[in-house]
């Protein structure tokens, strides 16, 4: 079946800094990601849809020039948080369409702690 | 308000049924989802069901759903220890997942 690979797994950085989550779809392409984040013990709220080639749109409250996502290619999308500070600590999940019948694929998390 | 609602605790004995229900207020999804998340882990696939469709079972997973009251429920027998997790709903619309706040699922021996 459809893979997504999400790495890193978890990370821990300084706050001021700058941290980078990949997103590839291993064995499919995909022309849409999704990035998500989830509080502990809180649903997944959509961050943006990532579309290969164009620019991101985000959902209303995120901020664009913080939450950098990049979709250069098919397989490969990138969330950059920016200047990260401790209330950005969260679980980040990206999605994919593969579409089929079975749907979005999704990875298996960053848990992002800002220290 | 939102646009999937779940409850959130569910606590079940081993062996038993459980039962996790979900109500939703967009129609266009073409499916309606269940996921699955362990502690610490991304979302799982569990089954899917198809907006035109009353009822799916996939081995101990039955998932009903009622489109006039737009009413989804997740089903899974003989409840095991390992189905501990926190079952997600999920409506897309648009492409765009809406997921409920999960239900927690404790299996008790």
């Amino acid at each position: 079946g459809a893979v997504v690979s999400q790495h890193p797994s978890w990370v821990i950085c300084k706050s001021g800094t700058s941290v980078k989550i990949e997103c590839r779809s291993l064995d499919f392409q995909a022309t849409t990601m999704f990035w998500y984040r989830q509080f502990p013990k809180q649903s997944l709220m959509l961050m943006a849809t990532s579309n290969e080639g164009s620019k991101a749109t985000y959902e209303q409250g995120v901020e664009k020039d913080k939450f950098l996502i990049n979709h250069a290619s098919l397989t490969l999308s990138t969330l950059t948080v920016t200047s990260a500070h401790p209330e950005d600590s969260s679980f980040y999940i990206c999605s994919a369409s593969t579409r089929d019948l079975d749907g979005y694929t999704f990875g298996s998390g960053t848990r992002l702690t800002v220290v | 308000g939102e646009d999937v609602e779940q409850s959130l605790f569910l606590s079940v004995r081993e062996g038993d049924s459980s039962v996790i229900n979900c109500t939703y207020t967009d129609s266009s999804s073409t499916y309606l989802y269940w996921y699955k998340q362990e502690p610490g882990a991304g979302l799982q696939l569990l089954t899917y069901i198809f907006s035109n469709m009353d009822m799916k079972q996939d081995q101990r997973l039955t998932v009903l759903l009622n489109k006039k009251d737009k009413h989804l429920s997740l089903r899974i027998a003989d409840t095991q220890t390992g189905d501990s997790a926190i079952y997600f709903c999920a409506a897309p619309s648009w492409g765009k997942f809406q997921f409920g706040a999960g239900t927690q699922v404790v299996v008790t021996p």
